[in-house]
């Protein structure tokens, strides 16, 4: 099992352009979170699916975020037009419907916004 | 908007001594959860307590949970070096959603 893999592990962009941010969750797994980590604000849950469906976006800062989960092995969260203060490590994690095992945590994504 | 609060916000220790990190929240949960993260790595997973469970047990670790307090407290053993990470608590209320608290560091010198 490789875990949770998120790409790229490291995105420098310049204000005002598009960023997309990738996860494979794990295989079986039918909840997936995305997180955002800063020094500042800690970490900020997004936006988590169920079977591929969104069943909370109230994390999501801003109109200028989305995410999608067309299938249940892939998920985007993509930022546009991208600003400074996103700068930020961005997780993905998976989990399945049994609660007991706690969720599974990708390597994250970290970006600079400049 | 963080559910969960730790206590303390740093904590350094000798090896071998334990580490008490507490956790308090704000509403009713189904579980809740402790993680550890390495400097610049992922969080890992280390153990999960179920709103109708008081204590649990995993190796070094043992975790406590009181619902009438809205709190708890990860409790290591016999710390080591290795140990040295910031942990957090994790608490997941209806619908498995889950928020982080803002984590304790934990520095363990050798």
């Amino acid at each position: 099992d490789a875990g949770v893999i998120q790409s790229p592990r490291h995105e420098v962009t310049e204000m005002g352009q598009e960023v997309t941010l990738r996860c494979k969750p794990i295989s079986g797994h039918d909840y997936l979170f995305w997180y955002r980590q800063t020094m500042m604000r800690g970490l900020e849950l997004l936006i988590y699916f169920n079977n591929n469906v969104p069943i909370d976006d109230s994390g999501m800062p801003e109109d200028r975020f989305s995410a999608k989960m067309p299938n249940a092995s892939f998920s985007t969260l993509k930022i546009q037009p991208s600003e400074p203060r996103d700068s930020a490590v961005y997780f993905c994690a998976s989990g399945s419907g049994t609660r007991g095992n706690g969720y599974t945590f990708g390597s994250g994504t970290r970006l600079t916004v400049v | 908007s963080q559910q969960g609060e730790e206590d303390p916000q740093a904590l350094s220790i000798q090896e071998g001594e334990n580490a008490t990190m507490n956790c308090s929240y704000k509403t009713s949960i189904n579980n809740l959860q402790w993680y550890r993260q390495n400097s610049g790595r992922g969080l890992v997973h280390l153990i999960l307590i179920r709103s109708n469970e008081r204590e649990k047990h995993s190796g070094r670790l043992r975790v406590t949970l009181d619902t009438s307090k809205k709190s708890s407290s990860l409790l290591i053993t016999a710390s080591r070096a290795a140990d040295t990470a910031s942990y957090f608590c994790a608490t997941e209320t209806g619908g498995f959603k889950t928020i982080f608290g803002a984590g304790t560091r934990l520095f363990v010198k050798a």
